[in-house]
């Protein structure tokens, strides 16, 4: 059975504090990896890995995979109040949709 | 650009009562097209997912039921709600292989 999992479940840091979320999947035929911001409402997408090795970056954030070791990390730097969400991470394997992590919920403090 | 419409976005309906909720897309032809719950503490669950007018594959056996009766309309359906179809509702659409899910705004259903 297709299983993604994510660590912590919860986070809780201070503004300026930089944060890891990890994901470790099991997966058959694996496409590729997904990684959204979910704040009140729909889920919006942050970045979609392929290759092993290439980090994708935007702004503060940060995600790079390791499809040897079956895993992708998330990082922000310099965390701010409106990083605090939930961060859910997502596999797409063969010819299925894709599954989803049950979440991080990361809640920074001033 | 593409867009995606989901309503309500709340709802309160009693035990028994039928349910309906509607999504549509607008700038794209022919997307898969998703309707997921998601319950605090649980992830997003995969209900059903659409890749063409009336093709539904069903993930989870349950009183709810989805169709297309269009390119780009998606609806989920229960004759009778029961109080653990309460949660948080999300439609979703990705176009070709490899291109992300988009979602809805979701709706937010308590069954009373």
């Amino acid at each position: 059975e297709d299983k993604v999992v994510q660590s912590p479940l919860s986070l809780v840091v201070h503004e300026g504090d930089t944060v890891t979320l990890n994901c470790s999947y099991e997966v058959t035929n694996f496409r590729s990896l997904l990684w959204y911001k979910q704040e009140k409402k729909a889920p919006t997408f942050l970045f979609m890995l392929t290759s092993s090795g290439i980090e994708k970056k935007s702004g503060r954030l940060s995600s790079i995979l390791d499809k040897k070791e079956l895993f992708s990390i998330l990082n922000i730097t310099a965390t701010q109040t409106g990083d605090s969400a939930v961060y859910l991470c997502a596999v797409e394997p063969g010819n299925t949709p894709l599954v989803f992590g049950k979440g991080t919920r990361l809640s920074v403090i001033a | 650009s593409q867009t995606i419409h989901q309503w309500p976005a709340t709802l309160v309906q009693p035990v028994g009562s039928p349910l309906s909720l509607e999504c549509t897309v607008e700038g794209t032809s022919n997307p898969n097209l998703y309707w997921y719950r998601q319950a605090a503490g649980r992830g997003l669950q995969l209900l059903f997912y659409s890749v063409g007018i009336g093709q539904i594959s069903s993930e989870v056996p349950q009183n709810l039921s989805a169709s297309r009766p269009q390119d780009r309309q998606f609806i989920l359906s229960s004759k009778k709600l029961l109080l653990s179809d309460s949660g948080f509702y999300l439609c979703a659409w990705s176009g070709a292989r490899n291109s992300p899910l988009h979602f809805g705004n979701g709706t937010r259903l308590t069954v009373t």
